[in-house]
């Protein structure tokens, strides 16, 4: 089974609109973490939010917030005003235990987000 | 700021070729990390290492190999290169506290012919 499920393979949104991009997680470790990676058409995979599975509150940075719904198991990043930079393949990625396995994370297969004017 | 760099952007070898790719991380980060990265499945991990000499196979280590000589360099092996290795490599850093992100380099985009 996928420890990482991204539904939506691309995405459109136009400038200023926020866009929820999907993420869902299978885990049965009860302590785990969750980060949102930004990958532009360069290549460099850029770390923008992590939500940790005991924070009580959603994560939030800049314009980024993470809508973590943990019965649920999904973990929705949501970019608010939408901007033409901020087109780029998104991952969502899992951390489990705290123990050991020196810091491993699993991957999503992403999703393209495209901003149009 | 982190740095992580890779030894080069693109690379092409040929099948049977040794290929060295290289990381290096300026941060005395313990943990280090190789990715390989293909369109519709996301990243891979490859192998990684949480200190000097260390090493611990990721999900597919098969057909690499990877050395850790000093904390700040970890490099990806390919011992006889293969097509099906035509990928993008992604090298990873991080603190070895869990709750630290990991800080990617630029990536190794690498074709064997």
């Amino acid at each position: 089974a996928q420890k990482i499920t991204q539904t939506q393979p691309g995405m459109f949104v136009q400038e200023k609109e926020a866009v929820t991009l999907d993420c869902t997680y299978d885990t049965s470790d009860p302590s785990y973490g969750l980060f949102w990676y930004k990958q532009p058409s360069s290549g460099e995979m850029i770390f923008l939010i992590y939500q940790g599975s005991y924070d009580q509150q959603n994560a939030t940075e800049g314009r980024y917030s993470l809508n973590f719904q943990k019965a649920r198991k999904s973990a929705n990043l949501v970019i608010s005003a939408s901007q033409l930079g901020d087109s780029a393949m998104y991952f969502c990625a899992m951390r489990e235990g705290v123990t050991g396995g020196g810091n491993k994370l699993t991957f999503g297969t992403g999703t393209q987000l495209k901003v149009e004017l | 700021d982190v740095k992580v760099t890779q030894s080069s952007r693109y690379l092409v070898k040929r099948t049977g070729e040794k290929v060295f790719l290289e990381c290096v991380q300026d941060m005395d980060h313990e943990n280090m990390f190789w990715y390989r990265q293909d369109p519709g499945l996301g990243l891979r991990l490859i192998y990684f290492s949480y200190d000097v000499k260390m090493k611990e196979k990721g999900d597919i280590p098969e057909g690499y190999s990877v050395s850790r000589e000093k904390k700040e360099r970890f490099s990806l092996i390919l011992e006889s290169a293969s097509t099906n290795q035509t990928s993008m490599y992604l090298c990873a850093s991080s603190r070895r506290l869990v709750l630290h992100t990991q800080y990617f380099g630029p990536g190794t985009r690498l074709t064997v012919l």
